[in-house]
């Protein structure tokens, strides 16, 4: 079992429509990166959570503690925002970086 | 612009030769760091440095060099490459350490040792 999971693996969804990520993770952390890649490889980290939620724009990530799971949600989708989306957490003894597969994500028009 | 950007994308060269990647960051940060993604997509951490100084420095190979002249680079100089470094290297930076600050990656550097 992968310390960190994420759900779905692909999803293909309409212009318009409320997408959520979910991430699970078996460690123990100090915070938890969402990051969003582009085709051609580039790296942008979207939030950085220890607690509670964080909004920017149409982007809202939540992290729930005790039940070690987060979630991202993308409002009003649109092709743009296709790219994969990646939950990496940091473990609470050491800078070590642990990424979960990815979600690809697809926004049609 | 490109916030954290690496150079150069691919890297195929022999063993036995010496090569660096450079990394520069435009954001003001102070804190810089090496990951190698591994096998199983982990992201290890081997060095980090905040405003020119060396704060992490994980077990790595001492073939392994970080040099940053300035806190917006921090270049990676291998000597003597094996195959097993071949890997997929990103730098990233953080506004202070990474424990509290947002990670802003480069989009990574693979390298093959033949």
């Amino acid at each position: 079992k992968n310390e960190v999971e994420q759900s779905p693996q692909n999803l293909t969804a309409q212009e318009g429509e409320f997408i959520t990520i979910n991430c699970s993770y078996s460690v123990g952390i100090s915070a938890l990166h969402w990051l969003q890649q582009h085709p051609g490889g580039g790296i942008v980290s979207l939030f950085m959570l220890s607690s509670g939620k964080k909004k920017h724009g149409r982007l809202i990530a939540t992290i729930n503690i005790q039940e070690k799971h987060s979630s991202l949600h993308i409002t009003a989708s649109h092709p743009r925002d296709s790219a994969v989306y990646i939950c990496a957490v940091i473990g609470d003894s050491n800078y070590q970086l642990i990424w979960g597969a990815g979600t690809k994500l697809i926004i049609k028009p | 612009d490109t916030a954290v950007s690496q150079t150069p994308k691919y890297l195929v060269t022999q063993m036995g030769n010496d090569k660096s990647i450079k990394c520069e960051q435009n954001l003001g940060h102070d804190t810089m760091y090496w990951y190698k993604q591994d096998s199983k997509k982990f992201l290890k951490i081997m060095f980090s440095y905040n405003n020119k100084e060396l704060i992490i420095n994980e077990t790595v190979p001492n073939r392994f060099s970080p040099k940053s002249p300035d806190k917006a680079h921090l270049n990676l100089h291998i000597n003597s490459l094996e195959l097993g470094d071949s890997a997929v290297y990103f730098c990233a930076s953080s506004k202070g350490q990474g424990r509290v600050g947002k990670l802003f990656f480069g989009s990574g550097t693979q390298l093959s040792v033949l």
